[in-house]
């Protein structure tokens, strides 16, 4: 079970829109339409984002998007804002009741 | 609201076991699986587990078979995560988090504020 893969950081400034991807295999990523990705600002608990690869849960903003090809998921935060500034992890089922995690990817708003 | 509340930070000797509680409100308990996730210092999210609160059903990650026990008790809400034979490599925020299927896959809805164990040799 090896952890997704992701840029270790990413930047961008405010009003700027920043991607950050995650890569897996075809037994993960590729053999899955169902990535979710969270956010965890400094000592704080994660917090979903987008699941289901495009779907956001309420009272996230539209500026959090999520996309899919093939094997690499991808994140887009449009309209950078300061309290975008935090670490971002995507996950995905590896099949049998068995979850994975990218590497996670720091985003510092300049 | 939905809750999930953990129980507090550990400092254990390498050798010995934990136990993290997690403890849910503001939903029917029995009606989602919990998940154990953790972090290391400056390191990612690692997805340790899950349990069923219904039928005490488990499912362990390969790293952690044989070293993580996840038993619940219903009638307070609350589920239970041991790790015995404790190392170094231990030491991390354990998280539980509310499993949450959205018709078409599951994804981790709800999170308790975590559980510093330091494991000390």
């Amino acid at each position: 079970q090896s952890a997704l893969t992701q840029p270790r950081s990413v930047s961008g400034s405010p009003g700027q829109s920043v991607t950050i991807s995650c890569t897996g295999t075809t037994s993960d990523l590729g053999d899955s339409d169902y990535v979710s990705w969270y956010q965890q600002h400094p000592g704080k608990a994660p917090k979903l984002i987008i699941y289901d690869v495009t779907k956001r849960p309420s009272g996230v903003p539209d500026r959090f998007s999520g996309s899919k090809s093939g094997n690499t998921a991808s994140l887009t935060i449009s309209g950078l804002q300061a309290d975008d500034e935090a670490e971002y992890f995507c996950s995905s089922s590896e099949g049998n009741w068995v979850w994975l995690f990218g590497g996670g990817t720091i985003l510092t708003v300049l | 609201q939905v809750q999930l509340v953990q129980s507090g930070a550990e400092v254990k000797k390498a050798g010995a076991s934990v136990k993290v509680s997690c403890k849910g409100s503001g939903y029917t308990f029995t009606g989602y699986f919990i998940q154990w996730v953790r972090q290391a210092p400056g390191q990612g999210l690692e997805w340790m587990g899950w349990i069923d609160p219904n039928s005490g059903r488990t499912k362990f990650a390969q790293k952690f078979q044989g070293r993580v026990t996840m038993t619940g008790d219903t009638s307070i809400s609350t589920v239970y995560m041991e790790v015995t034979r404790l190392t170094s490599d231990d030491t991390a925020v354990y998280y539980c988090a509310r499993d949450w299927y959205t018709g078409w896959s599951d994804v981790f809805d709800f999170w308790g504020q975590g559980t510093k164990v330091s494991v000390s040799s």
